[in-house]
């Protein structure tokens, strides 16, 4: 059975900390994507990436960073959170140009007190 | 960008009735898909849709992509308790020079038994 995996399911970080979300993939997916989930806003786009170590801008990138260096492996950086980031971050994956659709993963959880 | 205009944005209905929702956007977009959402989970793809016209069903749902390649529904026929959810559409198009999914802001379903 294909996975995403997010390392946290539920995480608690203080406003200023740096956090790293975690997302693994065992498909051999080119493409890797970070999401996050607000009521009401539906799927907003933060990071994608078509390649090891290729990166590119979603629709709202201020505050994150990413960093693929393993094909596997895509992580989402907050570098100093703020409580306005407190969200459901999602992890996915796709093959080929993506038309086939993505695969999740199951989601963290972020708070930010 | 582009944006995915889907309605409702939640629905209560009881068991055993049908559910109809759709996305609608000003842009075309190549591929439609639809994914549902569980509780604490993340998003499953239910159905893909890759030709204009084309209506898809698996099982109890029943989806379809609009002649002019700016809308889709999705129909769920005899409601049970485990169709409780959040729907999302998403439409696949070369966006920024890249083949990315856009999606609407997602039909939250709940069910009286």
């Amino acid at each position: 059975d294909v996975k995403v995996t997010q390392s946290s399911r539920y995480l608690v970080k203080r406003t200023g900390e740096k956090v790293f979300l975690e997302c693994v993939q065992d498909m051999d997916h080119e493409n890797m994507f970070w999401y996050r989930q607000d009521p009401g806003l539906g799927l907003r786009l933060i990071y994608f990436s078509y390649d090891v170590k290729m990166k590119e801008k979603g629709d709202i990138p201020e505050g994150y960073s990413v960093s693929r260096e393993k094909k596997e492996r895509f992580s989402l950086i907050l570098e100093s959170a703020s409580t306005n980031q407190t969200s459901m971050y999602l992890c996915a994956s796709s093959f080929g140009q993506g038309g086939y659709g993505y695969t999740f993963g199951s989601g963290t959880r972020l708070t930010v007190v | 960008g582009q944006q995915l205009n889907q309605s409702p944005q939640s629905m209560f209905i009881q068991e055993g009735e049908d559910v109809s929702m759709n996305c609608t956007s000003s842009s075309i977009f190549n591929t439609w898909l639809w994914y549902k959402q569980d509780p604490g989970e993340g998003p499953v793809l239910l159905i893909a849709l890759y030709k204009a016209g084309e209506l898809t069903s698996n099982g109890r749902l029943t989806a379809q992509f609009g002649i002019t390649r700016k809308d889709s529904f999705l129909n769920i026929s005899a409601s049970i308790p485990s169709d409780v959810g959040i729907y999302f559409c998403a439409g696949s198009a070369i966006i920024q020079g890249a083949q990315k999914l856009v999606f609407g802001q997602g039909t939250r379903l709940t069910i009286n038994p």
